[in-house]
């Protein structure tokens, strides 16, 4: 069935930088996107941005823009998020989620998520 | 940037109410790319309707969608402890795809 399982929990240092994984299971990983979506603590959900598994074409979130790095593995059906420059401000629950290529034509929306990576930044 | 204001922020209700919540779109959004979410902690977001207004699979039909534009409306009928969440609107018409600041459903 389809499954989206991300890597564990990270515990880094200011201004480090982290990778978060999510890989797919289930289905073909080229036919949907992977958007990444982060929680604050306390706070909404957050979209950072999402990349095209086949092209590896990336469009990420303004606020992210400098900090952010999304790749694919294609052949292992794994997608990464890195997060670089982290502040205290960075401690969230990363996720990750799909989205079909060319819903445009039909209805878009994330069915399938991760479990949620939880990353803390600390000194 | 679309921007997605939800109200209110927080709803009390009692069990077998009726919850409302509302997502006001900046710029008119189509109604196939506005989907919405339930989040409970510790848990990732959970789809509850997509084209505003289809319920997700196994979703409850307690839970339902309306709205078009700039305005897009999830009711929830008989509240049950469980519906007990915050609740996120989130458009795909264009990036950034961005969510609501999401209502949180007490009961």
């Amino acid at each position: 069935q389809v499954q989206l399982v991300q890597s564990g929990a990270e515990v880094k240092k200011p201004g480090a930088s982290v990778r978060v994984s999510c890989k797919a299971y289930g289905y073909t990983f080229n036919d949907y996107y992977i958007h990444w979506v982060r929680q604050v603590p306390g706070q909404g959900l957050e979209w950072m941005g999402r990349i095209t598994p086949n092209s590896a074409d990336t469009d990420y979130a303004q606020s992210f823009l400098d900090r952010v790095t999304m790749t694919r593995d294609t052949s292992i059906a794994t997608a990464y998020m890195e997060l670089s420059g982290l502040r205290s401000d960075d401690t969230a629950v990363y996720y990750c989620a799909r989205l079909l290529i060319g819903c445009s034509t039909s209805s878009c929306y994330h069915d399938f998520w991760g479990q949620g990576t939880p990353v803390t930044v600390s000194s | 940037e679309n921007m997605l204001t939800q109200s209110p922020g927080t709803l009390s209700l009692f069990p077998g109410q009726r919850a409302t919540l509302s997502c006001r779109a900046r710029q008119s959004v189509s109604s196939k790319y506005l989907a919405w979410y339930q989040k409970k902690p510790g848990q990732p977001p959970r789809l509850l309707m997509h084209d505003a207004s289809n319920r997700a699979t196994g979703v409850p039909d307690r839970f339902s969608g309306s709205g078009s534009g700039t305005l897009f409306t999830l009711t929830i009928s008989g509240l049950e402890p469980e519906d007990i969440a915050v609740y996120y609107c989130q458009q795909f018409d264009k990036s950034p795809f961005a969510f609501g600041q999401g209502t949180k459903l007490e009961i």
